[in-house]
């Protein structure tokens, strides 16, 4: 079954406004990524954390890695109309073998309106 | 750079018939390829993984008779879907990855079945 969770699924926000996506995994991870996909096109890399408590920065979006390396967030400040899209994060499992299979959780659909 | 292409774009075939999808790395070698399947306002979902020179390790629940994939080369992958069904409508996207972290994801190809 899923083992990384996306939450929330929808995200209707208000152009300005901060909104923040948790990815919770079942077990441990080795690292998470983050994509985004735009209407209409296909998933564009955005980060990755590796490290235990990491967290990143890409402008108006923070990446933070849990303790645990169990879950993970995006939050992104200010939201403007170009951030709209399904932001997925993606688990690679600490199970897994060399190949570096991930597994994505449902994504998070942004709405975002002026 | 990190470019990956994927041929056709969109097809649509006939109940019954074979379709072949090509996912080319642009401007890198690719030892390991990912093929995932996306239906509508859902996550991506792991088909199979694809390493040069050896057979794909297919994902619970794929049948791996039905989805041939070969991966002739350090840049070439393909997706073969026989005797198509109107359920294997569906939007399939690969993914390579070189030595480093990063997948880089094809622009996908959109399947109907008629």
């Amino acid at each position: 079954g899923q083992q990384v969770m996306q939450i929330p699924q929808y995200q209707h926000v208000q152009e300005g406004e901060d909104f923040t996506t948790y990815c919770n995994s079942s077990t441990t991870l080795s690292n998470i990524q983050w994509y985004k996909q735009r209407p209409g096109g296909h998933p564009v890399f955005l980060i990755q954390l590796v490290k235990s408590g990491e967290v990143k920065k890409q402008k108006r979006l923070t990446f933070q890695f849990g303790e645990a390396k169990k879950n993970s967030s995006l939050h992104i400040t200010a939201t403007q109309t170009t951030d709209v899209g399904t932001y997925f994060c993606a688990g690679q499992l600490m199970t897994t073998d060399s190949w570096g299979k991930f597994q994505f959780g449902a994504g998070t659909q942004v709405v975002v309106t002026p | 750079g990190a470019v990956v292409s994927q041929h056709p774009s969109w097809v649509i075939c006939k109940s019954g018939t074979s379709v072949k999808i090509e996912c080319r790395s642009l401007d890198f070698q690719a030892t390991t390829m990912f093929w995932y399947r996306q239906f509508p306002k859902q996550s991506l979902m792991l088909m199979a993984t694809s390493n040069e020179g050896s057979k794909a390790t297919y994902e619970q629940g794929v049948e791996k008779d039905k989805f041939l994939i070969n991966h002739a080369s350090l840049t070439l992958s393909t997706l073969t879907v026989t005797s198509a069904h109107p359920e294997d409508s569906s939007f399939y996207i690969c993914s390579a990855r070189p030595h480093g972290d990063e997948q880089y994801f094809g622009p996908g190809t959109r399947l109907t079945v008629t």
